[in-house]
This record gives structure tokens, sequence and C-alpha cells, in this order.
């Protein structure tokens, strides 16, 4: 039984570029949460998806970064224009339902972004 | 807004020694608390959580924590350290109100442990 699978790895950009993160969730996870690990920090949260939806966007910042989890396919974290500022660990955490007790995640390894 | 902080970013032990990593929460009602483990380039592991029902948790790993609403405290013990216990480690609380995997997690207290 896969776990929540991430590619890639590590992701080199220069600055203006964009950077595609993918994550694949749990085989019967409908729920989909993207978090962002800065440097010397513990995880934020970002975006909570849903298939073909996107339910709670609070963390992401305003410009530059959309998230999507498509009928088919990963959830996509993509972002434009890359500043060194969004150099990180950006983990993808999948659960199979909403809820009470909902809190028990399940992560990928993350995909490290570093921006030159 | 809820928060949560972890005192001490390391921690250093001998093995076989106890383990203690300290949390403290703010919230304006009953949360939910989890403690995951992150190992080095991994992706972060549940290792127990409170949801209102026992005040002492046991997780894996020999791990527990016990929830002290008066203390606003969820720490984290484990009687004897074990090599394999180095890691970072993570306490986080739900967000109240919604009904979903939004946490709020501490900055992360790196454990050490000496042979």
């Amino acid at each position: 039984n896969a776990g929540v699978m991430q590619n890639p790895r590590h992701l080199v950009r220069r600055r203006g570029q964009e950077a595609r993160l993918r994550c694949s969730p749990m085989k019967g996870h409908s729920h989909v949460y993207w978090y962002r690990q800065l440097p010397e920090e513990g995880l934020k949260f970002m975006v909570y998806l849903q298939k073909e939806n996107i339910i709670d966007e609070s963390g992401m910042p305003k410009e530059r970064f959309s998230a999507e989890f498509p009928k088919e396919g990963p959830s996509i974290l993509r972002i434009q224009q890359v500043v060194r500022g969004d150099s990180a660990a950006y983990f993808c955490a999948s659960s199979p339902s909403a809820g009470p007790n909902t809190g028990e995640l399940f992560f990928g390894e993350g995909s490290r972004l570093t921006v030159l | 807004a809820q928060s949560v902080t972890q005192l001490g970013s390391h921690v250093s032990v001998s093995e076989g020694a106890l383990v203690l990593l300290r949390c403290n929460y703010s919230s304006s009602v009953p949360p939910y608390l989890f403690w995951y483990v992150q190992y080095p380039n991994q992706g972060l592991q549940l290792l127990l959580k409170y949801t209102s029902a026992a005040t002492l948790v046991k997780g894996i790993n020999g791990f527990e924590a016990e929830f002290k609403k008066s203390e606003t405290s969820f720490h984290l013990t484990k009687p004897s350290a074990h090599m394999s216990d180095a890691a970072e480690y993570f306490c986080a609380v739900s967000d109240i109100g919604t009904s979903y995997g939004k946490l709020t997690f501490g900055q992360g207290t790196i454990l050490t442990v000496h042979p």
C-alpha cells in the first residue's frame, strides 16, 4: 500500500521561473493538504483540497501560489515567478475523511525547493 | 487563533535516559493535540493524539503524552531513550471550528540520543 507520493523530491529553480510540485495521496484518500516548512520553523498550513475543490486556502500567499486537485491525477502546487524566499520544503499530506478526530495526516517525504 | 510552543529547540539525552519534550498550547476551547515525528529527509509520522478521551495517551515506539488542561500542556515522554529515537518532534493542535486536518505546528524539537 503505497504512501503519499511527492515529486520531485528536490527541485532547483532560478528566480522568476515556475515550480510545480506534485502529490498523489494514499489510495482511498480524497483529502489533500499542503504544508510549507521554512528553515528552522515548523510546518505551516497552506491549503486543503478535495477532488476538484479548494476547501480552505487561508494559508496560501495571495500572489504567485496556486493549488489544484483535479478529478484525475495528482494534486499540484504551483509557484509562479519564484523568489529566494520560496525556498523551503513543501509537504503534502492526505487523509481518508473529514469529521471529528481528524488530524491524523499521512505525510509524503516532501519536495525541497531551492531558488537560486 | 490557536498556537503551540515547544520549549527547547534541542534536547540531548543519553541512551536509556528519560525523554521529556515540552509542549504548551493556547486555545479558547479544548483542542485536539498531536505529536508527530520527522526523521531526516522524511515526512512526518503520527506518534500519538489526544481527542478528549483519556488524558494520558499512549503512542507508538513507547512514547506517551499527558494532557493537562490546567497547565495547557501536552508534554511527550518516554521512559528510556533509544538511539533510534533521534529525530525532530513536532507538537500540533487542530484548528477548532474546522472538522478537518488543518493543524498548527510548534517549531519542533530536535532530539539527540548519545550512546
